[in-house]
């Protein structure tokens, strides 16, 4: 079946510093994928929508400028996170619509000190 | 604005019961209904997903059901085993909305040995 892969699982950095994460969409094409932000013992919320070869559609409340997207290709989408602080630290999920169904990987957790 | 319900927010269980989740929303045009479940730390894997004009789907010890008139859907688990503890999320996809989710706050299952 589909397989959404993301990278890196965990991530611990310094304030001000950028961090990026990856997602692939292993053996289909994603025209479209979704990036979601989820704080302890909360659901996820959409950060962004990510579409190939144009710009990324931000959430109300999401900062475009902090919180890069690049979806260059059909298999990759990538969030910067800029300029990392505390506030920053969360488990993002990214997902992508494979055969009529959601796949999501397998989360990453950023640590911001 | 859709939002979603899940009720409760955490149940704890015997092993070999049977039990019963529950998920509302307040928009009825939705696309589809799926449910998800989440160990801590993790991604999400997909468990069942109910387009709009399907009532119910199985799959092996779950069951869903979906009354979009109502906006509610319940996931039914039989024989509750230990290793099904985890976080339970239902999501809605509104119709035209570029598949985006929107998650409820989920329901943090336990099932006791």
């Amino acid at each position: 079946g589909a397989v959404v892969s993301q990278h890196p699982s965990r991530v611990i950095c310094k304030s001000g510093t950028s961090v990026k994460i990856e997602c692939r969409s292993l053996d289909f094409q994603a025209t479209t994928m979704f990036w979601y932000r989820q704080f302890p013992k909360q659901s996820l919320m959409l950060m962004a929508t990510s579409n190939e070869g144009s710009k990324a559609t931000y959430e109300q409340g999401v900062e475009k400028d902090k919180f890069l997207i690049n979806h260059a290709s059909l298999t990759l989408s990538t969030l910067t996170v800029t300029s990392a602080h505390p506030e920053d630290s969360s488990f993002y999920i990214c997902s992508a619509w494979g055969s009529e169904k959601l796949f999501f990987g397998s989360g990453t957790q950023l640590s911001v000190l | 604005k859709q939002e979603v319900t899940q009720i409760p927010a955490a149940l704890s269980v015997p092993e070999g019961e049977n039990l019963v989740l529950n998920c509302s929303f307040t928009d009825s045009a939705i696309y589809n209904l799926q449910w998800f479940r989440q160990d801590p730390g993790k991604g999400l894997t997909s468990l069942l997903l109910i387009q709009s004009s399907q009532r119910e789907q199985t799959s092996g010890r779950l069951n869903a059901s979906l009354d979009k008139s109502s906006g509610r859907s319940t996931l039914y688990i039989a024989a509750s085993q230990p290793g099904d503890s985890a976080t339970y999320l239902c999501a809605v996809t509104l119709s035209g909305s570029a598949r985006q989710l929107t998650f409820g706050s989920g329901t943090q299952l336990t099932v006791l040995p």
